[in-house]
């Protein structure tokens, strides 16, 4: 089962950008790499998934190395309300989603 | 289209009470997963069902835990003769694929906080 490691805290100013690198470096040939963010008292929502080099969507980009073995979420300009809990996963067939403790976010005025 | 719903909230029962979860997945979605989260920490899988079957139940509890995911009608998580050890926030999420599609992607509801008094 790959395991993720990602810093358990961060913090930032409005206006900057975030960038949060999880490493796995057991990660298998067909493994996605997922990450989710979790505000208080909500459940988890998708924020991007990748399998290599870079995906950008509208939210964040996400940036992976030709080896794999780690990640990188990108937020680009960050708010008051992107201070979440950021959850990076690494998918493998017929196995749950594995939620480790995450990266806890918090943007500053 | 409505995402995943959860009922209630919130709910409060006493040492050995039955507590009852439900979880309605997004339309279209037959694939549904339960996780549980203690406070500041991640959330823990619990079991996945589809349509009448479970999948996979190894993080659920041996005792007192069960699951199901009827043909017509929400996915009922069911905790017997509840402790205060089962007070946590249970989140149900469902996806149109299942976890043999390993991009597949998950929604999640708004959790059920249980609290055991």
């Amino acid at each position: 089962l790959a395991k993720t490691t990602q810093p358990i805290s961060m913090d930032s100013y409005e206006g900057q950008e975030v960038n949060i690198t999880c490493s796995h470096n057991n990660i298998a040939t067909n493994d996605y790499i997922t990450w989710y963010q979790q505000f208080p008292s909500q459940g988890p929502r998708f924020i991007i998934q990748g399998y290599k080099t870079k995906v950008t969507n509208e939210v964040a980009s996400l940036f992976i190395p030709a080896d794999r073995k780690s990640s990188t979420l990108s937020l680009p300009r960050v708010s008051l309300s992107d201070t979440a809990v950021y959850y990076c996963l690494v998918g493998e067939e017929n196995t749950p989603l594995v939620f480790g403790k995450g990266t806890r976010l918090s943007v500053i005025a | 289209n409505a995402g995943v719903m959860q009922n209630p909230r919130h709910l409060v029962r006493r040492r050995g009470q039955e507590a009852r979860l439900r979880c309605s997945p997004m339309k279209g979605h037959s694939h549904v997963y339960w996780y549980r989260q203690l406070p500041e920490e991640g959330l823990k899988f619990m079991v996945y069902l589809q349509k009448e079957n479970i999948i996979d139940e190894s993080g659920m509890p041996k005792e007192r835990f069960s699951a199901e995911f009827p043909k017509e009608g929400p996915s009922i998580l069911r905790i017997q003769q509840v402790v205060r050890g089962d007070s946590a926030a249970y989140f149900c999420a469902s996806s149109e694929l299942g976890w043999d599609r390993i991009n597949t992607e998950a929604f999640f509801g708004q959790g059920t906080r249980l609290t055991v008094v």
